[in-house]
């Protein structure tokens, strides 16, 4: 089954931009992603499913400052014009057939 | 608007057992695969188990297998999570979510809290 890996932490300036990774395991650099977002004391939120190509599409209401993009295996979610709303952990999520496992999430910092 | 509301969680002693509960609303229930994902404490999200949209294929993560059992009432709107021989580790908050048909959890629930303590 396929495994994604993220980085812990990120942090970076109001009004910034910041560039999340997500890696997928060996076997599934093809696989169909999808980007969570999860603020403090809230449930997860839906950013956008995101394909190998680079191709994405975005939940209702997601503002234009999130974006998606991909190479090789590696599947990102950049957030442009930081605001102190989006300091939340990010998740990313795959699955195959039977299976769906999410990344450990990427706190985001917003300075 | 989509809508799905969890209910069920509470306060169990190890060993005991929670029947968890899913309304959903806003969608054509029977038309999509639905899930249950976990949070513990401090922790990040931890996919539970999955549910074929006609209730016929059921998929559990390897550590959940034996204990959990996912189903679904399509006349009722209403997903189920039964959880057997609580232990300690299984104290999370529980989110049921949506699947699409090419697989993303959509929507979110805002979630059920199951502490198993004595």
């Amino acid at each position: 089954q396929p495994v994604v890996t993220q980085s812990s932490s990120a942090s970076a300036s109001l009004g910034s931009s910041v560039k999340l990774t997500c890696t997928l395991s060996s076997g599934h650099s093809s696989n169909i992603i999808a980007w969570h977002q999860q603020q403090p004391g809230k449930a997860p939120r839906y950013l956008m499913k995101l394909e190998g190509s680079g191709s994405y599409n975005k939940g209702s209401g997601i503002p234009d400052r999130f974006s998606g993009s991909s190479s090789g295996a590696d599947r990102y979610l950049t957030i442009s014009n930081l605001q102190s709303e989006d300091e939340a952990d990010y998740y990313c999520e795959t699955w195959d057939g039977k299976t769906r496992v999410f990344g450990g999430g990427t706190k985001v910092t917003v300075l | 608007e989509v809508q799905l509301l969890e209910s069920g969680g509470g306060l169990v002693q190890p060993g005991g057992s929670l029947r968890l509960s899913c309304a959903a609303s806003g969608f054509t229930f029977s038309n999509y695969v639905m899930c249950w994902v976990r949070q513990a404490p401090g922790k990040g999200l931890e996919w539970v188990s999955s549910i074929s949209a006609s209730g016929a294929s059921t998929f559990y993560a390897d550590s959940m297998k034996g204990r959990f059992t996912i189903s679904r009432d399509n006349s009722k709107n209403t997903l189920h999570l039964q959880v057997n021989t609580l232990r300690a580790d299984d104290t999370a908050v529980y989110y049921c979510a949506r699947g699409q048909s090419a697989g993303a959890s959509d929507y979110w629930g805002r979630g059920t809290l199951v502490t198993v303590s004595s």
